[in-house]
């Protein structure tokens, strides 16, 4: 069966400093990867995805950038973090084409 | 841009009754339909997917798609306290294009 890594589930980083999420996925080949952004009390906002290595897509212009190195994993990075860059982060996968995503376990992000 | 909007509730029912959840998009485009759960402090959980026009019925949960008038409904039987939860409707166009979220609807079910 497929599954979903996302680590860490919690992290505090000061203003300024870089960033870096990793997310994998298991038993499935050449996924659709996503990146999400959830603000406290607000709607999951897309950042990235990608439907294969080296192909991403950016829906939001930010500090962050995002990266596919292999094919079942999925990189989330900022160079300088910013206050607003807090929330919880979700990575997804899908199959392909118009099936359902689905989520890894988030990473509450809170930069002070 | 593409836009999928929800009323941001707080809906409240009574333990046993119909919560009916609503939601529009704006990509005439759209084909493929969802609606996910997500528990406060976790990542959304699918529930239901929906594709062609009509209703998609999974235990107490039942969706409807209307595309001609851009619209997906979830109506949840015999709501439980258990069923409080934000739940989130999706949405997505063709092959290659990512998955759009509406803000989500707040379900508050009394016991």
């Amino acid at each position: 069966s497929q599954t979903i890594h996302q680590w860490p589930a919690t992290l505090v980083q000061p203003v300024g400093s870089p960033l870096s999420l990793e997310c994998t996925v298991e038993g499935t080949s050449n996924p659709n990867l996503y990146w999400y952004r959830q603000a406290a009390g607000r709607g999951l906002q897309l950042l990235f995805y990608s439907v294969g290595i080296g192909q991403i897509s950016s829906e939001v212009p930010q500090n962050l950038s995002a990266s596919r190195p292999q094919d079942r994993q999925f990189i989330l990075s900022s160079k300088k973090l910013l206050l607003s860059d807090s929330g919880f982060y979700l990575c997804a996968w899908s199959v392909s084409g118009d099936t359902e995503a689905f989520f890894g376990q988030g990473t509450r992000l809170t930069v002070v | 841009q593409k836009e999928v909007e929800q009323n941001s509730g707080p809906l409240s029912v009574p333990e046993g009754a119909i919560a009916s959840l609503n939601c529009t998009y704006s990509d005439r485009g759209s084909q493929s339909f969802f609606w996910y759960r997500q528990y406060s402090g976790k990542s959304p959980e699918l529930i239901m997917s929906i594709y062609s026009n009509g209703d998609k019925e999974d235990g107490r949960f039942t969706a409807q798609l209307n595309k001609a008038s851009q619209y997906v409904s979830l109506l949840i039987r015999d709501s439980q306290p258990s069923d409080s939860a934000t739940y989130l409707c999706a949405v997505k166009g063709w092959a290659g294009t990512a998955l759009i979220f509406g803000k989500g609807t707040t379900l508050s079910v009394s016991s």
